[in-house]
């Protein structure tokens, strides 16, 4: 089976940019989380969804939003993006069963330059 | 405010040297204290859940053990693929985790 899949890998942008990022769930998960990873720190809640309904926030300006689809697949947006927003997006996926027991995509590296 | 902190920061040992991780927690409540071993340029990946103080798991080389306050994680005649960054979690409500900074394990043969 696939694991969570993320898209893209890699971005760069510039300060004002906007970006989404997306996201897959292991198959038969509903729940999905974002975390933002700064290098050298462990990853930050950002969000919560759960059958497209908002679960959590972290301590995330405005600037973050994010939405959940039927398939349980999810977006992750980041507007008018600063130098600090540089991290790895992680996104997780979580069964009804075991909610802290995330498995994580790989990853979204963003660059804001 | 529940926080996460883990020590030491970097750790090397060699091929065959058994030590361990310290994660000490603060936190209203404990619902799960999770382990979570993370390569390079990768998601962390899921390694163990803790539920209650006195608890133990073991998965190959790693066994993690929980009290009240922290919990550990022994890393048996470690070999160079355990390198790897070593996070642990504790849970506030669903998916919300609060990670320590990690351990950064290298094993060298």
């Amino acid at each position: 089976d696939a694991g969570v899949t993320q898209s893209p890998t890699h971005l760069i942008k510039t300060r004002g940019q906007q970006v989404t990022l997306r996201c897959s769930p292991i198959s038969g998960h509903k729940s999905v989380s974002w975390y933002q990873q700064v290098l050298g720190q462990g990853p930050q809640f950002i969000f919560q969804y759960y059958e497209k309904e908002e679960r959590g926030r972290g301590n995330f300006p405005d600037r973050f939003s994010a939405r959940q689809f039927p398939n349980y697949s999810s977006e992750l947006n980041v507007n008018a993006l600063l130098l600090g927003d540089s991290a790895l997006y992680l996104c997780a996926s979580s069964s009804d069963r075991a909610a802290g027991e995330l498995f994580f995509g790989e990853g979204s590296r963003l660059t804001v330059l | 405010e529940d926080q996460v902190t883990q020590s030491p920061e970097a750790l090397r040992l060699q091929e065959g040297e058994s030590s361990s991780l310290n994660c000490s927690y603060t936190v209203s409540g404990l619902r799960g204290l999770f382990w979570y071993r993370q390569d390079p340029g990768k998601g962390p990946e899921f390694l163990f859940t803790l539920y209650s103080a006195g608890e133990e798991k073991e998965k190959e080389r790693l066994k993690a053990t929980l009290t009240k306050k922290e919990s550990f994680l022994h890393i048996t005649a470690p070999k160079p693929e355990d390198s790897a960054t070593y996070l642990c979690a504790v849970q506030v409500y669903g998916n919300k985790l609060v990670f320590g900074a990690g351990t950064i394990l290298r094993v060298k043969s």
